[in-house]
């Protein structure tokens, strides 16, 4: 199937600092791409769409201005938490489909990142 | 707005033997995607199996199979043979035809044993 390599897997930052989160598909353009976050033992939340070119369509109660997302590229997007806090710590996970020559419908995912605010 | 219902938050299964976990859903398109995921230890989510509502064809990928009732809105996962391997979170997952939105189901832990 398809690849999305997200980056990176761990990170730890100060509380108030901001973080960078990458979202690639690698074999294939994903014009859209989705941010989820996932606290332990729980479901996947959606946060936001990312739409290449445009703004993101974020969920109800995520803040925009807290979880910055830019999709420069057809092959990347990018998550930001500005002004991290502990309660930011979690699980992200990006995804995208492939609406090219192998479009199943499904969700291909990247490997998740951690993030640890001290 | 649709919904995804699992009702099982964790089950048990011996190896080698078989298990079936419920998912629900409700929506009002007549044309969607159902998938189940599998997240194991690593947190990597992995498609187990995927079935297009109208083939009425249950899906099946080797010890996998899907019992998809249109009608009642339902579309659980059988697991032959389990294996050690097969321990992980599993999430149904919902998708309507238009490519929208991802609907995941709150998941079951499933616990194979030795």
């Amino acid at each position: 199937g398809a690849v999305v390599s997200q980056h990176p897997s761990w990170v730890i930052c100060k509380s108030g600092t901001s973080v960078k989160i990458e979202c690639r598909s690698l074999d294939f353009q994903a014009t859209t791409m989705f941010w989820y976050r996932q606290f332990p033992k729980q479901s996947l939340m959606l946060m936001a769409t990312s739409n290449e070119g445009s703004k993101a369509t974020y969920e109800q109660g995520v803040e925009k201005d807290k979880f910055l997302i830019n999709h420069a590229s057809l092959t990347l997007s990018t998550l930001t938490v500005t002004s991290a806090h502990p309660e930011d710590s979690s699980f992200y996970i990006c995804s995208a489909r492939d609406l090219g020559g192998r479009n199943t419908g499904e969700l291909f995912f990247g490997e998740g990142s951690r993030l640890t605010v001290l | 707005a649709q919904t995804v219902t699992q009702s099982q938050p964790e089950m048990s299964v011996q190896e080698a033997e078989t298990v079936t976990l419920s998912c629900t859903y409700d929506t009002s398109e007549s044309n969607y995607y159902l998938f189940w995921y599998k997240q194991p230890p690593s947190r990597q989510m992995i498609l187990v199996i995927r079935q297009e509502a109208y083939k009425q064809q249950n899906a099946t990928e080797n010890r996998f199979s899907v019992n998809f009732q249109k009608a009642a809105k339902s579309f659980s996962l059988k697991i032959s043979d389990s294996q050690l391997g097969d321990t992980a979170m599993y999430f149904c997952a919902f998708m309507g035809y238009n490519f929208n939105k991802f609907y995941f189901g709150s998941g079951t832990k499933l616990n194979v044993k030795p």
